[in-house]
């Protein structure tokens, strides 16, 4: 069964220091990655996506993951933090029909 | 580009009523849409698949009679919820995906709360 896991709820970083958000996936056949961001009572954001090829892959915002099919990773993460990034990420593995999303981590940027 | 819109953004309805919610893609075809209910504080679970003129395919535990999807168009898909209870009341997010593109694009979403 397919399946996200990220492992950390909420994470605070300091603004201007470096962030890595965690995910770990479970699926049969070469995934779909996808990293999104909801800002509060919003929708969802596509921040970068991995279907094949290069496994440094980078997306808006500063955002880049890198896709580690040893550790069936696929981590989020971002140089320097700006306050505007406090945000809920949610991680999605999927083929072409469904996306399996994971629980979410809450980033708090402190000043 | 790859804009997707929701209609209403709030609504508050007395329990037992029904409520639509539209969809729609403004800037591309839609031929997938995702319906996705999230309560606070928690990811989203995905309700229903709907491909454009089919029958909107429902994730198990899902009320096909009580959540009713429409994908009549290209560009729009609706979701009404019949006889709503609180129980109902949550924020439901579309999403939308164009033929071929594996890309799923995302509505602001709609707080609907039952009294």
């Amino acid at each position: 069964a397919q399946s996200v896991t990220q492992p950390d709820i909420h994470i605070t970083v300091s603004e201007g220091a470096s962030l890595e958000l965690r995910c770990n996936y479970s699926y049969g056949a070469t995934p779909y990655l996808f990293w999104y961001v909801q800002s509060p009572g919003q929708g969802l954001q596509l921040l970068l996506k991995y279907f094949s090829g290069d496994t440094l892959v980078q997306g808006i915002k500063g955002f880049e993951a890198e896709f580690k099919r040893s550790q069936s990773s696929f981590n989020l993460r971002k140089p320097s933090v700006h306050w505007s990034d406090a945000a809920e990420y949610f991680c999605a593995v999927g083929g072409f029909q469904k996306l399996v999303f994971g629980t979410g981590t809450r980033l708090l940027v402190s000043p | 580009g790859a804009v997707v819109s929701q209609h209403p953004s709030w609504v508050i309805c007395k329990s037992g009523t029904s409520v639509k919610i539209e969809c729609r893609s403004l800037d591309f075809q839609a031929t997938t849409m995702f319906w996705y209910r999230q309560f606070p504080k928690q990811s989203l679970m995905l309700m229903a698949t709907s491909n454009e003129g089919s029958k909107a395919t429902y994730e198990q535990g899902v009320e096909k009679d009580k959540f009713l999807i429409n994908h009549a168009s290209l560009t729009l898909s609706t979701l009404t919820v019949t006889s709503a209870h609180p129980e109902d009341s949550s924020f439901y997010i579309c999403s939308a995906r164009d033929r071929g593109v594996e890309t799923q694009y995302f509505g602001p979403g709609t707080r609907l709360l039952v009294l």
